[in-house]
Order: C-alpha cells, then sequence, then structure tokens
C-alpha cells in the first residue's frame, strides 16, 4: 500500500523559505507524478504544482510560478517542496498527493499534510 | 484557470440521496473525462472517492457514483449515512498538466 509521509510543522517569519519533504513509500517512484496541494484555514484546496518523478517535468500554478520550486530525489523516493518569500496568506497545511507520471491529475495517495505558519 | 464552482453546502437526511455539482468550462470540465471527486473530514487529509468521471477506487462504497454533462460533473451520494457528513472537492484536469479544483461542499446528513 503506497505511503506518503512529510515532514513536520514549521513556523517561519514573512519574507523566509520554507521547504517541506513528502516521502514514499510501498510504490515505484519514478513510475508516478506528485501534485502539490495546500489548503489554508477553513478554506478549500489550491493546486499548487505538479512534477513528474519520471522525468522531472514540472508545471507550477501561475499565481506562485515565480517564488515556488518542486523537485524529487529519486535515490530515496522523496519529493520536496519550496516556497520562497513567505507571506502571512502562505498559512496553510501543504498536501503532497500522486499522480500519473505524464499527467497531473488523479491525486490517489495522499500525505498527512504539514502545517505552515508564516508570522511575525 | 479558475475555480470549479460548487454548492458551499448540501444536506439530506439518512437514507436519502443527494447531488452535489460541480461546474468548469469547455477548457476542463467539459473538455477532459478526468474528474475526480474527494471527500476530507476535519482535520484529515483528502481521500479520493471517485475518478475519471464515474470510478470508484477499490474500498470505496457504491453509494457513490459520479456522472457529467458537459461542463458540470455531479457527485450523487445514495443512502445517506451519518458517516457521509464531510466535505467533498471535485477537481479536473484543465490541459497542459494543469489541475483545478472546486471549491468545495460541506455535506450536512440531518
Amino acid at each position: 500500500q503506497p505511503q506518503l509521509v512529510q515532514s513536520g510543522t514549521e513556523v517561519k517569519n514573512p519574507g523566509a523559505s520554507v521547504k517541506v519533504s513528502c516521502k514514499t513509500s510501498g510504490y515505484t517512484f519514478i513510475n508516478f507524478g506528485i501534485n502539490w496541494v495546500r489548503q489554508a484555514p477553513g478554506q478549500g484546496l489550491e493546486w499548487m504544482g505538479w512534477i513528474s518523478a519520471y522525468n522531472g517535468d514540472t508545471k507550477y500554478t501561475q499565481n506562485l510560478q515565480d517564488r515556488f520550486t518542486m523537485t524529487t530525489d529519486a535515490s530515496t523516493s522523496t519529493a520536496y517542496m519550496e516556497l520562497r518569500s513567505l507571506r502571512s496568506d502562505d498559512t496553510a497545511v501543504y498536501y503532497c498527493a500522486t499522480s500519473f507520471k505524464d499527467r497531473s491529475d488523479r491525486c490517489y495517495y495522499w500525505g498527512q499534510g504539514t502545517l505552515v505558519t508564516v508570522s511575525s | 484557470q479558475s475555480a470549479l464552482t460548487q454548492p458551499p453546502s448540501a444536506s439530506g437526511s439518512p437514507g436519502q440521496s443527494v447531488t452535489i455539482s460541480c461546474t468548469g468550462s469547455s477548457s476542463d470540465v467539459g473538455g477532459y473525462n478526468y474528474v475526480s471527486w474527494f471527500q476530507q473530514y476535519p482535520g484529515k487529509a483528502p481521500k479520493l472517492i471517485i475518478y475519471d468521471v464515474t470510478k470508484r477506487p477499490s474500498g470505496v462504497p457504491d453509494r457513490f457514483s459520479g456522472s457529467k454533462s458537459g461542463n458540470t460533473a455531479s457527485l450523487t451520494v445514495s443512502g445517506l449515512q451519518s458517516e457521509d457528513e464531510a466535505d467533498y472537492y471535485c477537481s479536473s484536469y484543465a490541459g497542459s498538466n494543469n489541475l483545478v479544483f472546486g471549491g468545495g461542499t460541506r455535506l450536512t446528513v440531518l
């Protein structure tokens, strides 16, 4: 059974950066992709971007692409997301979820979520 | 791309059926048969319950069903049970590896 385990809670000052990891197991990492999705307190799901663990192709949502980077490490079956120049409205739970290796849809398995709080 | 449109709330009594809509455009819902639905309990990660418009992952009760007509997809929950009370989100592939979610619907079992 595939599992995605994310890194722990983060508290950051405005303007700082945060890097969240998503360690996967139970499936062949490079045969799939990873979506990153966030959820602000009391709000809905917001798709942030997709990365193929197969070939590194990426797609970023337009309003984040200047300060958001996704990477993967096949040697450890881990995906990472980094968000820079943090603002208070980046406070959210960040999720990773599996997808196809060549198409971003079908978020089948999800991580448990990582709470990122941006506050001075 | 703009978020898909869902009603903020829906409700039904135990045993009844309820349908939640998800309206997009020809660039997402209407253009691809790649609509998914997710169930989310408070404080928990979303769970996939419908994919490719109508398909259910293993273990999801057949009380949950999906459909699509034009630019609108729908999730129907039949034989409502108290455990169905949760938030429900739709998503759609929007081409070029873009994905878009709906705003979510809170389902209340009366």
